[in-house]
């Protein structure tokens, strides 16, 4: 069966803290990453895609191990607007399915 | 920017209605997807969508779900007999695959709230 795992959370940090999510995939086929955002009642929005090599947006860093399934996202210096839940999606099938991890919910405390 | 436009925001029906739920994908997009979210749990896949035919489809996708692409922008979602199960939250996405792998776009969702 293709799944994704996250951590379950909730995880709870005060401004400015560092934090790292991870996420674990089933199939190995799987073609293309991302980390999405998610906050309350409100669509998924994508926050990165995830590349082989790693890659940095601002606060974000991504990392793919392909041998390990294994996907992260590190996040520095927390705002309180980085309160909400973050979605590990994989894409299957040569693109044409999109599944998601259950998410990991961050609230970052003043 | 372009984005994926669903209507209505909300929608309120009663147990054995049919419902049929709108978007409008991204115009150049190949690709359509409808999930769901019941609230508090997971973004569930429903079905894909592809060169007016489905591509894929999950077990939560039986027989009374189909998706329609009427005319050359509007993507439907149809539930024809609701059932209490059915409230949730309905996201449709549309993808590009032209290039290579990119990420989905969602739309705002729907609100379907089964009474």
């Amino acid at each position: 069966r293709k799944e994704v795992e996250q951590d379950p959370g909730p995880f709870n940090v005060p401004e400015g803290a560092t934090v790292a999510f991870n996420c674990t995939y089933s199939n190995s086929a799987s073609q293309s990453f991302f980390w999405y955002r998610q906050d309350c009642r409100k669509e998924p929005k994508l926050l990165m895609s995830v590349y082989s090599s790693g890659n940095e947006d601002g606060r974000f860093t991504a990392q793919l191990n392909r041998a390990s399934q294994y996907i992260s996202l590190l996040i520095r210096d927390s705002k309180l607007s980085d309160s909400a839940t973050y979605l590990c999606v994989v894409n299957d099938n040569y693109g044409q399915n999109f599944v998601f991890g259950p998410g990991t919910r961050l609230s970052v405390l003043p | 920017e372009p984005e994926v436009t669903q209507t209505p925001s909300h929608q309120v029906t009663q147990m054995g209605q049919e419902v049929i739920l709108r978007c409008v994908p991204i115009s150049n997009h190949l690709y359509f997807y409808w999930y769901r979210q019941i609230l508090g749990q997971k973004v569930e896949f429903l079905v894909s969508f592809y060169n007016n035919e489905i591509s894929e489809k999950s077990e939560i996708f039986d027989d009374q779900f189909s998706v329609e692409r009427p005319d050359g922008s509007n993507f439907t979602l149809k539930i024809r007999s609701t059932k209490l199960e059915d409230s949730a939250m309905y996201f449709c996405a549309s993808h590009n695959l032209d290039r290579g792998p990119t990420e989905a776009f969602f739309g705002q969702g729907t609100r379907l709230t089964v009474v």
